[in-house]
């Protein structure tokens, strides 16, 4: 079975300063992550995915995250949070159905991101 | 310009009452998915559905059932609907061709009061 652990509820830094979003997942596939973002009163928008290949994503609005397979970790970072940033995120996970087809996305419980003058 | 489109943003019905809610997606995928999501537990799913006619049960299918009679249609079924299920429900889908998970595209969710 496939799980998304999202360390941090909620998360609160200084515009200007660095964004680390915490993320481990487990899966006994190789699965596809992916990062999304909901803004207040919006819908879910991707802002990254790693589908095996460079384990480094860049994704939309200066956001990153590492997947590390021996940490079975991947983090969300920014190195400068702007305001517009303030957003519920979350982590999920992908990997092939278990019995016979399509693929079962698991989602985290989110993180809240907070962003102060 | 894709879409996934859900017939209600908000619904208000009476406990017992059966309740339809409607999801279409124009982007020819294979899969489609409901979730519900309430503050703190993220998003969960209740059944998805990877061809036609075919689903399955997701994390909390108790109390749902569902039904996907064409591709681009899925619809959520609360057979005797109770306050526990006021909820903000979101339809989603992707495609996996090549056993490659691709993104998944939300539509706006309804917000669903059992009074």
């Amino acid at each position: 079975a496939q799980s998304v652990t999202q360390l941090d509820s909620h998360v609160s830094v200084s515009e200007g300063t660095p964004v680390l979003l915490r993320c481990n997942y487990s899966s006994s596939y190789s699965p596809s992550l992916f990062w999304y973002v909901q803004h207040p009163n919006k819908g879910l928008q991707l802002l990254l995915k790693y589908t095996s290949a460079a384990t480094l994503v860049k994704g939309i609005n200066g956001f990153e995250a590492e997947f590390k397979k021996s940490e079975t970790s991947f983090h969300l970072t920014k190195p400068s949070a702007h305001m517009s940033d303030a957003a519920e995120y979350f982590c999920v996970v992908s990997d092939h159905g278990l019995t016979g087809g399509g693929n079962k996305l698991t989602f985290g419980t989110g993180t809240q991101l907070k962003v102060e003058l | 310009d894709v879409k996934v489109t859900q017939s209600s943003r908000y619904l208000v019905k009476r406990t017992g009452e059966k309740v339809f809610l409607e999801c279409v997606q124009d982007m020819d995928h294979e899969n489609m998915f409901w979730y519900r999501q309430d503050p703190g537990l993220g998003l969960r799913l209740i059944y998805f559905s990877y061809d036609v006619k075919m689903k399955e049960k997701g994390d909390i299918p108790e109390g749902y059932s569902v039904s996907r009679e064409k591709k681009e249609r899925f619809s959520l079924i609360l057979e005797s609907a109770s306050t526990n299920q006021t909820s903000m429900y979101l339809c989603a889908s992707n495609s996996d061709r090549a056993w490659v998970n691709t993104e998944a595209f939300f539509g706006q969710g309804t917000r669903l009061t059992v009074v």
